[in-house]
């Protein structure tokens, strides 16, 4: 089976850097992706991760160590807008539908 | 250019009443998902679909049937609604490629009394 965890909950304030971290155990791998949500919203596409390392998208990066079955989002310059949900989620392989598993979610609230 | 349309956007069914939840999508994806999600919760997935004619059992797929007759569209079908079923439902629509990311639908909320 396929499970993730990443906290619940972040607090930062504006301006801010703040990680959210997510571990996985999955029986395959293929990618680490990244969704925001906000409170009443669709899950949108923030970034994917197949290979190690840092891929990076304005503000946003998200990095992957898949020895470590680990990866994280890094948010900087944080704004008020940042505060939203984010879920970090593994993707099954096309033959399996290329489905997604989802992490419970981190709630990041940004402060003044 | 619409992308990813779910219909109703919001419903409430008493219970054993019975509903279909349309998905429509002109982006000529392959595959296509439906997820719920409950208060606090990650996104679950009920059932999803790797291309017209065919559909697959998610997560959580009890209560619940879909049918893809058209490549565009994706139904999810309550028979007999119930209290539990009551959530949120995100339908997503994805690409070929591992690297293509889903996109989903702004959600249909369905409240079971």
């Amino acid at each position: 089976g396929q499970s993730l965890e990443q906290p619940s909950e972040v607090t930062a304030v504006e301006g801010a850097i703040v990680q959210i971290n997510c571990t996985y155990q999955t029986s395959g791998f293929y990618g680490l992706s990244w969704y925001q949500q906000h409170d009443g919203g669709a899950p949108t596409f923030l970034s994917y991760n197949a290979l190690d390392g840092l891929e990076e998208t304005g503000r946003f990066s998200s990095f992957l160590s898949r020895s470590d079955s680990y990866g994280y989002l890094l948010l900087q310059e944080l704004q008020m807008k940042d505060s939203a949900s984010y879920f970090c989620a593994v993707r099954a392989p096309y033959n399996q539908g290329g489905k997604l598993i989802f992490g419970q979610g981190t709630e990041l609230s940004v402060k003044p | 250019n619409a992308g990813v349309t779910q219909t109703p956007k919001f419903r409430v069914l008493k219970t054993g009443q019975s509903m279909t939840l349309l998905c429509a999508q002109d982006m000529n994806h392959e595959y296509m998902y439906w997820y719920r999600q409950d208060p606090g919760m990650g996104l679950r997935l009920i059932h999803y679909s790797v291309g017209e004619g065919t559909t697959a059992k998610g997560e959580v797929p009890d209560g619940y049937n879909v049918s893809r007759l058209k490549k565009q569209n994706f139904l999810l079908g309550l028979e007999s609604a119930a209290p539990s079923q009551t959530s949120v439902y995100f339908c997503a629509t994805a690409g070929g490629h591992s690297n293509q990311p889903q996109h989903f639908g702004d959600g249909t909320r369905l409240s079971i009394l």
